[in-house]
């Protein structure tokens, strides 16, 4: 079965400090992925996403991902992170079946920036 | 993007009773999503709903428990029944987006559902 891997489960950083938030898939196929954020409060929303084409994508408040296909892998970055980035962030990956795509997600991971 | 709402925002419901939750999208879409996030853990998929069609439940939940509807393209209500703690969850809505998005779902903000 499809499974999306999130390696931390939660990120404590300073500010200005350097992101990278792993994520691995596990299927062969042509794969749609994504990274979704959800801000204290507030409702999940699209950080990123990556169809095709150039396999770096940039998203929203300075964030990233690479897409690696060699390593089943998308992770999510930013060079310097704010106290307004404390979030969790889910990767996902499309799944297409009975004619439709369904999103597979990863666990999470709960970042907290501190001042 | 699609602007999603629903309704209620939250609710404390006791164990046996039904909650049915309201989602309304200001557009039409083709497909909505009923999705479960339980408490510290990441949205499971519970079911998609295509208009004019019965729901398509993913493995783990069933009609009779979740009990969908879809009466138009912008609205859809998912019920929770004969409710037990276990069902104590956000359950969110999604849908496709349009155009050139139709790949990219995008989410409400959620009912948060706490039984007693």
């Amino acid at each position: 079965a499809q499974s999306v891997s999130q390696h931390n489960h939660h990120v404590i950083l300073s500010e200005a400090a350097s992101l990278e938030l792993g994520c691995n898939y596990s299927y062969g196929g042509t794969v749609n992925l994504f990274w979704y954020v959800q801000y204290p409060g507030q409702h999940l929303q699209l950080l990123l996403k990556y169809f095709s084409g150039d396999p770096l994508v940039k998203g929203i408040k300075g964030f990233e991902a690479e897409f690696i296909k060699s390593k089943f892998s998308f992770n999510l970055r930013k060079p310097s992170v704010q106290w307004s980035d404390t979030a969790e962030y889910f990767c996902a990956v499309t799944r297409f079946s009975g004619g439709y795509n369904k999103l597979i997600f990863g666990a999470g991971t709960r970042l907290a920036v501190h001042p | 993007s699609a602007v999603i709402s629903q309704k209620p925002s939250r609710d404390i419901c006791q164990r046996g009773t039904s909650l049915t939750i309201q989602c309304q999208v200001d557009s039409q879409v083709t497909m909505m999503f009923w999705y479960r996030q339980q408490p510290g853990q990441s949205l499971t998929l519970i079911a998609t709903a295509n208009q004019g069609s019965e729901a398509t439940y993913e493995s783990g939940f069933v009609i009779d428990k979740f009990p969908i509807s879809r009466p138009n393209l912008t609205f859809s209500t998912l019920t929770v029944s004969n409710m037990s703690p276990e069902d104590s969850s956000i359950y969110l809505c999604s849908v496709e987006g349009s155009g050139t998005s139709t790949d990219t779902q995008y989410f409400g903000p959620g009912t948060r559902l706490t039984v007693l």
